[in-house]
């Protein structure tokens, strides 16, 4: 039973356009949600966060935004570099010292 | 500060052998978490060790095991191997107990290929 799901396994978007990445979930007790971005070869890093107290957290060019009634969340990045061509995966909790819980990832590709 | 290191990088076995992975987290860091990744499942989480105690355990078959020991490195086990055990296991360390904190830092993977 997959918990955390990214529907999209992959996503293309052209650079200094926004990229909108989607995390949908099941488990209504999950109150802490992160995204961590993985490149080929390495582990995942931590990217963002968001607790469900907040409807939107912003770093930089990164936002998320979490819909609790919807149990949707998404990564918003604007303006998309290069750079952020990696897999995304989204993660849950229920608190912050439980395990996480991942999605499948979703593999974003920036077209120069 | 050096990174989470793992150990070997790439691995092949034979279905029916067993493996040890190896994992040393950050220098300070007493909590160790494994996970799987699977192309279709994303990551899973197999367990966590703080203090060389198992504190937190995913859905896996026993099977799989680990320890930690009193330096916080930490080896996972994984017993009469399956083709379906071909994997990334990734380690991530963290200062605290609990998996879910945004210190948790991940090291580059094991890629195990069972044949």
């Amino acid at each position: 039973d997959q918990q955390v799901k990214q529907n999209s396994p992959s996503l293309s978007v052209q650079e200094g356009r926004i990229s909108i990445l989607n995390c949908d979930y099941t488990n209504s007790m999950f109150d802490y949600f992160l995204w961590y971005k993985k490149y080929p070869a390495e582990g995942p890093t931590f990217l963002i966060s968001i607790s469900s107290i907040k409807d939107k957290n912003e770093d930089g060019r990164f936002t998320v935004f979490l819909n609790k009634s919807a149990k949707h969340l998404s990564l918003h990045i604007v303006p998309s570099q290069p750079g952020d061509s990696a897999v995304y995966f989204c993660a849950a909790s229920r608190t912050l010292n439980e395990k996480l819980t991942f999605g499948t990832g979703t593999r974003l590709t920036i077209i120069p | 500060k050096a990174g989470v290191t793992q150990t070997p990088r790439y691995l092949i076995k034979t279905r029916g052998q067993q493996v040890t992975l190896s994992c040393s987290p950050i220098s300070g860091h007493r909590s160790v978490s494994w996970y799987q990744q699977t192309p279709g499942q994303g990551l899973q989480f197999l367990f966590e060790y703080f203090s060389e105690t198992q504190r937190n355990k995913g859905n896996f078959p026993g099977r799989f095991s680990g320890r930690q020991f009193s330096n916080s490195r930490s080896e996972m086990n994984v017993s009469t191997l399956e083709l379906g055990d071909s994997a990334l296991y990734l380690c991530a360390s963290s200062p605290r107990i609990g998996t879910s904190a945004s210190e948790q830092y991940f090291g580059p993977g094991t890629r195990l290929t069972v044949t």
